[in-house]
């Protein structure tokens, strides 16, 4: 069962990049790596999912290098409506637990 | 669609009554989810489904607790006897997928008992 580790907390500013790094030493071969979102009083909501190299959407990048052992979600210009925490999972199709880790409480400051 | 409903919103309870929760997933999607959250615990996966059927319960804390999905469209969590530690919020999520992949959460159930 691949864990997860990430940073507790980060602050940023508006308008700066946000990158942050999860790690997963035991990944599987059939693991994906997904990032999920959550504000306060509702569920976390899904920004991207990735396997290997790189990936892109409108909201995020995932970064994930070969070895797979660590992935980055980078966010271009943060706002301050970013503010959120942000959790790294890893998991597949296989019938394995997905869990989710502690999560990165992000604060985007003007 | 209207997204993943959860019912009831909020529940208050006294510790040893029985607590059932309702979910109703997206039309479409063959994976259904329970979690708890905590502030102590975070985000806990108790039990999902695939296609109705029961994958992987290993989650679920003891046998206080049971999930049923007798269709694609209900699933109920109960706790019977509840008891104080169970008071967290419980939310249910399904997808097309299980890998992670775009879970769409509903707005969680906060649970209290007294």
């Amino acid at each position: 069962l691949a864990k997860t580790t990430q940073p507790i907390s980060m602050d940023s500013y508006e308008g700066q990049e946000v990158n942050i790094t999860c790690s997963h030493n035991n990944i599987a071969t059939n693991d994906y790596i997904t990032w999920y979102q959550q504000f306060p009083s509702q569920g976390p909501r899904f920004i991207i999912q990735g396997y290997k190299t790189k990936v892109t959407n409108e909201v995020a990048s995932l970064f994930i290098p070969a070895d797979r052992k660590s992935s980055t979600l980078s966010l271009p210009r943060v706002s301050l409506s970013d503010t959120a925490v942000y959790y790294c999972l890893v998991a597949n199709n296989a019938g394995n637990m997905l869990t989710f880790g502690g999560g990165t409480r992000l604060m985007v400051k003007p | 669609d209207a997204g993943v409903i959860q019912s009831p919103r909020h529940e208050v309870t006294e510790m040893g009554q029985e607590v059932t929760l309702r979910c109703k997933p997206i039309s479409g999607h063959d994976y259904l989810f329970w979690y708890r959250q905590t502030m102590m615990r975070g985000l806990e996966l108790l039990i999902y489904f695939n296609n109705n059927v029961p994958i992987d319960d290993s989650g679920m804390p003891e046998d206080r607790f049971s999930a049923k999905m007798p269709n694609a469209s209900f699933s109920t969590l109960k706790i019977q006897p509840s008891e104080p530690r169970d008071s967290a919020v419980y939310f249910c999520a399904s997808s097309i997928r299980g890998d992670g992949y775009e879970q769409f959460f509903g707005p969680g159930t906060r649970l209290t008992v007294l």
